[in-house]
Order: structure tokens, then sequence, then C-alpha cells
């Protein structure tokens, strides 16, 4: 098992629609990052969330940190196939870096 | 903006072959990283170098060695490959003068795909 577990791992829904990613551990983390890769490429940052309980939006898409810095969940509002891609948490805890496994988003026309 | 630059994009290796892959990055960035990205594992990181001289194994580190020969590049050798270390592998920079794995964020390059056969 993997330090950070997302859900779902993939998701395919048609534009237009409302969708929630979920990013869970079972161990606390100081802060958490998610990321948007695309085929290709490596990972970009979306947004780090250091605070238990904090609320970032970026345009359509909403990040949640967990009160007890566990979870992590993204929410994208009247996703378009321009957010298509694999979505990707990640986080320090101890001396290393983790990432999540990735949950792949593909958005239909 | 080169950003974080990876060498070469595409390889294919015999096990038992050795190589190493190579990464530069222009940003003045003191960390760097060593990842291997496989179907729903996400990344793991493998090693990485906080400043220059330094590195420090990751949670995947059996198989692999590496070098931070000056700011800009962090090398990642493979002695003796195997079929398991089939994957695709990226480097990425941070700058984390702030602290080990501080909350700035990671820069990646668009990764080596690495295939053994």
């Amino acid at each position: 098992t993997q330090l950070l577990e997302q859900s779902p791992q993939f998701l395919s829904i048609q534009e237009g629609e409302n969708l929630t990613v979920y990013c869970n551990s079972s161990s606390v983390f100081s802060s958490l990052q998610w990321y948007r890769q695309e085929p290709g490429e490596g990972p970009v940052l979306l947004v780090t969330v250091v605070t238990g309980g904090e609320v970032k939006k970026l345009k359509r898409l909403t990040f949640q940190f967990g009160d007890a810095r566990k979870d992590s969940s993204l929410h994208i509002t009247a996703a378009q196939p321009g957010d298509t891609g694999l979505y990707l948490c990640a986080g320090p805890h101890g001396n290393q870096f983790y990432f999540g496994t990735g949950t792949s988003l593909t958005v239909i026309p | 903006n080169a950003g974080v630059t990876q060498t070469p994009k595409f390889q294919v290796l015999k096990t038992g072959q050795s190589m190493t892959l190579q990464c530069a990055q222009d940003m003045n960035h003191n960390s760097m990283y060593w990842y291997r990205q496989d179907p729903g594992m996400g990344l793991r990181l493998i090693y990485y170098s906080a400043s220059e001289g330094t590195t420090d194994k990751g949670e995947v580190p059996n198989g692999y060695n590496v070098s931070r020969l000056n700011k800009r590049e962090f090398s990642l050798r493979l002695e003796s490959a195997a079929p398991s270390q089939t994957s695709v592998y990226f480097c990425a920079s941070s700058d984390t003068s702030t602290g080990t794995h501080s909350n700035q964020p990671q820069h990646f390059g668009d990764g080596t795909r690495l295939s053994i056969l």
C-alpha cells in the first residue's frame, strides 16, 4: 500500500459535469500539493495547502485540506475537455516526498 | 526558458546493460530529485539531493546510483538493468532553501521512457 491513496483511479465524465477527486492517508502531512500531468510531460503544480481545514480556489478548481491534515480533495465545477489529465496529490513525510496513486480524468466534449 | 532538461527521451536496453540518465536545471535550485512513474502507482522517489555534494535515498533506491555533479546537474545510473526497472523516469528540481522538501513547487522535466528487455 502507498502512503497517499487517491480515488477514483479513473474518471470519465461529460463536459459540464462536476467531479471530486480524493487523496487519503493514515499519516499526518505538514502540507499537500496537487499536480496535473498531461501525456508525455512532467507534472505541473496546481496548488499547495498547508493549514488543516484550508480551502483554496483556482478558477473552477476547489482544493480542501482536511482538518486532521490526513486527506485532501479536489473539486472541479463544470468540467471542460481542457481539464483532461492525470491529477496527483503529493507531500513531504519524514525525510521523504510522496506522490499519490493518481486519478486519470477524461472530460468528453 | 529551458527549466529541467532530461536526456535521453527514449532508451531501450538489454538486461544487464548499464546506462546513465542525465538531468540539468537552469533555475538555480538547490534540490533535485529522481522519480520513477509506473501505471497505477503515481511517482515514487528514487533519490534526492538537497544541495551540491549531498544525496539521500528515497522510497525505491535499490538498483540505482546518483551523482550530483554540480548545482545544475543530477544524474541517475543503472549499473545492471533489470526488466523491473522498465518505467518512465522523471527528474525534478525545487527551491528548498527554507528546508528540505519545502512547500515550494517541484519543476519536472518531460521524462525518459526506458524499456529493458
